[in-house]
């Protein structure tokens, strides 16, 4: 049973535009969710985290979207670089239990200059 | 300041084996998770220790255990090995308290032959 599912495993942007990465969750008690970048051959990067009390955040290019009713979040990277082509995983934990991150599969997602 | 360091980056071992992989987190960070990345099952979470305790735990084997010390950094063992075990193994360090994220390191590769 997964509760984390990213549906589309790749997407490709043209450079300057925006990368849309979608993330959708099953379990009701996930109240902290995260999006991380990765390269091969390297750990996942933390880009931007998100509380269950917010509905937007933040960071510079980044900007994570969450829809609590929906189940639903998403990334927003504006505007896409070439250097953005990575593997995008989304991860949700309940904070009260601890450090314990649920991954999704992720999304490959390639920027063309 | 330094990041999440994993010894050693790469590992061959035969089946029955067993093996010790290092983690070091980041300094101040007293929560240390493990996850095993594969191409069939994604980036699952292993265990997770937070001052010197395990705190949670993921759905493998008893034959997956690991250990924190004093000085937060943690290991990981795996006795007899079995083929299914080759896989990139992940350490991600946290503060430990909500609402943080973890950051991980390069990860072990391991290969069992």
């Amino acid at each position: 049973d997964q509760q984390v599912k990213q549906n589309s495993p790749s997407l490709s942007v043209q450079e300057g535009r925006i990368s849309i990465l979608n993330c959708d969750y099953t379990n009701s008690m996930f109240d902290y969710f995260l999006w991380y970048k990765k390269y091969p051959a390297e750990g996942p990067t933390f880009l931007i985290s998100i509380s269950s009390i917010k509905d937007k955040n933040e960071d510079g290019r980044f900007t994570v979207f969450l829809n609590k009713s929906a189940k639903h979040l998403s990334l927003h990277i504006v505007p896409s670089q070439p250097g953005d082509s990575a593997v995008y995983f989304c991860a949700a934990s309940n904070d009260r239990a601890g450090n314990m991150l649920t991954f999704g599969g992720g999304t490959r997602l390639m920027v063309k200059p | 300041k330094a990041g999440v360091t994993q010894t050693p980056r790469y590992l061959i071992k035969t089946r029955g084996q067993q093996v010790t992989l290092s983690c070091s987190p980041i300094s101040g960070h007293r929560s240390v998770s493990w996850y095993q990345q594969t191409p069939g099952q994604g980036l699952q979470f292993l265990f997770e220790y937070f001052s010197e305790t395990q705190r949670n735990k993921g759905n493998f084997p008893g034959r997956f255990s690991g250990r924190q010390f004093s000085n937060s950094r943690s290991e990981m063992n795996v006795s007899t090995l079995e083929l299914g075990d080759s896989a990139l193994y992940l350490c991600a360090s946290s503060v430990g308290t909500g609402g943080q994220p973890q950051h991980f390191g390069d990860g072990t590769r391991l290969s069992i032959l």
